[in-house]
């Protein structure tokens, strides 16, 4: 059974970066898309971008210039950092397997749990 | 982006209903939707994939039906365990975008 783990700070500054690590187990991390998403507390979901096990990524163009997505297969895990961020940043960070782009051609058919992190001084 | 919308944004029934929740894309996506259920606290959880694909595991209660812009997930009747938010998904094309939500409550 695949599981994601997401890890990182739950507080982070005005203009500062966060950082956020998602660790995959109980099965492969190629072959596969991983995608982070978020939600503001009470609102709906937001897609943020996806990177492949072989590096390619793709990032939503609301937040492209800030996003940086990187993969780390040894250690089978994938990061996401954010630059700049403000409160409007708060939010439940999710990372997901990301299946659209497989034969089954499914959804995010693995989450985390989710962490939740706040931009505040 | 392609918009997606839900309707209804809350929906109230009781145990054993039937109910029906509308997803809408701005543009054509094929068949490329999916739908989630997230309950309070937890991720969203997948239940329909290529708009009509039962994701294993999930009750056959729950079915996805339509496509090009027009989308709809019925639940055939409902079970306490269903109370929850709805939501569709389109992957179509990039950036993912999601619908709203629609809030499932008991009646």
């Amino acid at each position: 059974q695949v599981q994601l783990q997401e890890s990182g700070p739950g507080l982070v500054k005005p203009s500062e970066t966060l950082s956020l690590t998602c660790a995959v187990s109980g099965g492969s991390i190629s072959s596969y898309y991983w995608s982070w998403i978020r939600q503001p507390p009470g609102k709906g979901l937001e897609w943020i971008g996806y990177i492949s096990y072989s590096g390619s990524t793709n990032y939503n163009p609301s937040l492209n210039s800030r996003v940086t997505i990187s993969v780390d297969t040894s250690k089978k895990h994938f990061s996401l950092k954010l630059t700049s961020v403000t409160a409007a940043d708060t939010a439940v960070y999710y990372c997901a397997r990301d299946s659209t782009r497989t034969v089954a051609a499914a959804g995010f058919d693995y989450w985390g749990q989710g962490t939740l992190v706040t931009v505040s001084s | 982006d392609i918009q997606m919308t839900q309707s209804p944004s809350t929906l109230s029934a009781s145990v054993g209903d039937r109910v029906t929740i509308t997803c809408r894309a701005s543009q054509s996506i094929s068949s490329w939707l999916a739908w989630y259920q997230q309950k309070p606290g937890k991720a969203p959880n997948l239940l329909i994939y290529k708009a009509s694909r039962l994701e294993s595991g999930v009750p056959s209660r729950f079915s996805g039906s339509g496509s090009g812009t027009e989308f709809t997930l019925t639940i055939s009747s409902l079970q306490p365990d269903d109370f929850a938010t709805y939501y569709c998904q389109q992957y179509n094309s990039y950036p993912y975008t999601f619908g709203q939500g629609t809030k499932l409550e008991i009646k």
